[in-house]
This record gives structure tokens, sequence and C-alpha cells, in this order.
């Protein structure tokens, strides 16, 4: 079974701290995920992975970075924690298939998340 | 990404059969229509992909119809621990893409 894992179920810090949330998948994916999900919003991307040290912009990505040094562990960095970044955070993984038509998108899987408060 | 459109609610009971349907008018021919289970305080869980007409595993089914506009996930005998949000995605065909997953089906069964 692919394991996703995640630092922290519940994390509370104060406005301004610099926060690490850490995910580290065990199924040698390529392709990792940040996502945070807000009632009513779905889930959001804020960066992903397809290799280690290479990073792409989600749909989200102010107020956040990334780090990727190993191919199984992708950090999600809030470099001065303001209380909008209150949220569920969700890392996912999934491996890279052989694409193109004819071959099926790869399934993600998640981690439990990581529930943020920021005071 | 081609945008879904799924109730957003939907109540049943115990050992009903639940069929959630999700539309998708401008699906592109490399999509496929794939669904996520999220359960409370978990994260979104992969349960059943397809490309056309019928697939169907342990879990659920899959009803998609030749022009690929909509599709119908079945679940069989609901019991209460399938309460849960159910996600309907498009998909490409491309690995590396990200998922943007909208509002979802908010399924409660009842005894």
């Amino acid at each position: 079974d692919v394991k996703v894992t995640q630092s922290s179920r519940y994390l509370v810090k104060r406005t301004g701290e610099k926060v690490f949330l850490e995910c580290v998948q065990d199924m040698d994916h390529e392709n990792m995920f940040w996502y945070r999900q807000d009632p009513g919003l779905g889930l959001r991307l804020i960066y992903f992975s397809y290799d280690v040290k290479m990073k792409e912009k989600g749909d989200i990505p102010e107020g956040y970075s990334v780090s990727r040094e190993k191919k199984e562990r992708f950090s999600l960095i809030l470099e001065s924690a303001s209380t909008n970044q209150t949220s569920m955070y969700l890392c996912a993984s999934s491996p890279t298939g052989a694409g193109g038509p004819g071959g099926s998108p790869d399934t993600q899987y998640f981690g439990p998340g990581t529930r943020l408060t920021v005071l | 990404l081609a945008k879904t459109t799924q109730p957003i609610s939907m109540d049943s009971y115990e050992g009903q059969e639940v069929n959630i349907t999700c539309s998708h008018n401008n699906i592109a021919t490399n999509d496929y229509i794939t669904w996520y289970q999220q359960f409370p305080s978990q994260g979104p869980r992969f349960i059943i992909q397809g490309y056309k007409t019928k697939v169907t595993n342990e879990v659920a089914s899959l009803f998609i119809p030749a022009d690929r506009k909509s599709s119908t996930l079945s679940l069989p005998r609901v019991s209460l621990s399938d309460t849960a949000v159910y996600y309907c995605l498009v998909v490409p065909d491309t690995g590396r893409r990200a998922l943007t997953f909208g509002s979802g089906t908010r399924l409660q069964v009842q005894p």
C-alpha cells in the first residue's frame, strides 16, 4: 500500500512565525503536490514538484514556498504565517505514467492532512 | 481543465443503491473521468476512473455515455461507512497534471 505521511495532524502557530509542513511518501513517486482545503472552496493547488529540486507554482502560491531535496520528501514552508493561512493542508504523490492518448492518468495518493491554525 | 457540475448533497438509506451524476460538457478527447472519496479529517481517496462506457471495481461502477458529457458513479447497497464527500474530476492523460477538485457531493447515509 502506498503511504503518504504528514508530520503533524494538528498545528497551532502565531502570526509571523515560519512554519514547516513535511510530507513523506514511500512509493518512489516522481510527483508530489501540496493542496489546501477550505470549506466551500474545495482543494486548491499550492505547489507541485515532478522531480527532485524541481517545483512549479499551482493556483495559490503566494505566501508559500516549497523544498524538495530528496525524492520522497516534499516540504511546504509558510515564510511568515498569517491568519488567512489557517486551513487544512493536504499532501499527495503520484507516479508518472506513460502519458499520451491511450494511457490513463495516474492516481494521486493523499496524506491524512495537517490542520493548521494561525492565531 | 474541464469544469464539472455535481449535486451538492444527497441522502440515502443503508442498503440502497446510490447514483451520483456529474456533468462535464467541455471534456476533451484525452480527458479521463475520475472519482475520489473523502471522509472527514482525511485526504481524498481514489475510487474509480474511466474513459468511456462502463467500468466496475469492488467499490463502485462508473457509467459514461457515448458523448462523454456526463458520468454517473453508482454505489451498490450503501452502508453508513459510505457517508463521505464524493468528487468528480476530469483529468488529462498526462501524468504530472495536478487535480482540480470542486465542492463535491456530500452523501449522507442513514440507518
